[in-house]
């Protein structure tokens, strides 16, 4: 079965300074892998996407994400980070099993504090 | 377009007290899906239907019902709510069914709290 583990539960960075968000998976298959994110008191957005093409997947708001299938990992980066980056931010894994594929399968999340 | 959208925002029921959550998209997506999210445990799969006509459940479906009334609307019903049931109820939607690789598209949340 497939699993996601979120290393950090908080990460706090100053504003202007990278950011580094940690996720392993774990998987049977060549998965796909999503980062979602979701602001106070509001839904989640898709931030990218890894579907088994180019591992370095670049998405909105300048984040990107290395699929490394060595390290079983698919960390989010930011070369710098901006107030309006603070949010939770969500590793997720797809389900490739059977009729439930398709579902998704969320990591605990990583809250991300920027301070000016 | 709206996207995703959920009612209510916001309800308060106490113990052993029915509702129905209702959702509903405009996109002509073929999946929906039903999560909660609590605390420090991501979301969490309740219910979901791959197409009109079909719904199976998730991780945790427990104390709960639904109906895919047709393609648009995907309920979500507590015939007796539980405080355990206290939480924030997403309803996602995707293109295709059944598909790895597909976005999922969220709704704005709905806050539950049980007494």
């Amino acid at each position: 079965a497939q699993s996601v583990t979120q290393l950090d539960s908080h990460v706090s960075v100053s504003e202007g300074t990278p950011v580094l968000l940690r996720c392993n998976y774990s998987s049977s298959y060549s998965p796909s892998l999503f980062w979602y994110v979701q602001h106070p008191n509001k839904g989640l957005q898709l931030l990218l996407k890894y579907t088994s093409a180019a591992t370095l997947v670049k998405g909105i708001n300048g984040f990107e994400a290395e699929f490394k299938k060595s390290e079983t990992s698919f960390h989010l980066t930011k070369p710098s980070a901006h107030m309006s980056d603070a949010a939770e931010y969500f590793c997720v894994v797809s389900d490739l099993d059977g009729g439930s594929q398709g579902n998704l399968i969320f990591g605990k999340g990583t809250k991300l504090s920027v301070k000016p | 377009n709206a996207g995703v959208t959920q009612t209510p925002k916001f309800q308060v029921l106490k113990t052993g007290q029915s509702m129905t959550l209702q959702c509903a998209q405009d996109m002509n997506h073929n999946s929906m899906y039903w999560y909660r999210q609590d605390p420090g445990m991501g979301l969490r799969l309740i219910y979901y239907s791959a197409s009109e006509g079909t719904t199976d459940k998730g991780e945790v479906p427990n104390g709960y019902n639904v109906s895919r009334l047709n393609k648009r609307e995907f309920s979500l019903r507590l015939e007796s709510a539980a405080p355990s049931q206290t939480s924030v109820y997403f309803c996602a939607s995707s293109p295709l069914a059944a598909s790895s690789t597909d976005t999922q598209y969220f709704g704005p949340g709905t806050r539950l709290t049980v007494l």
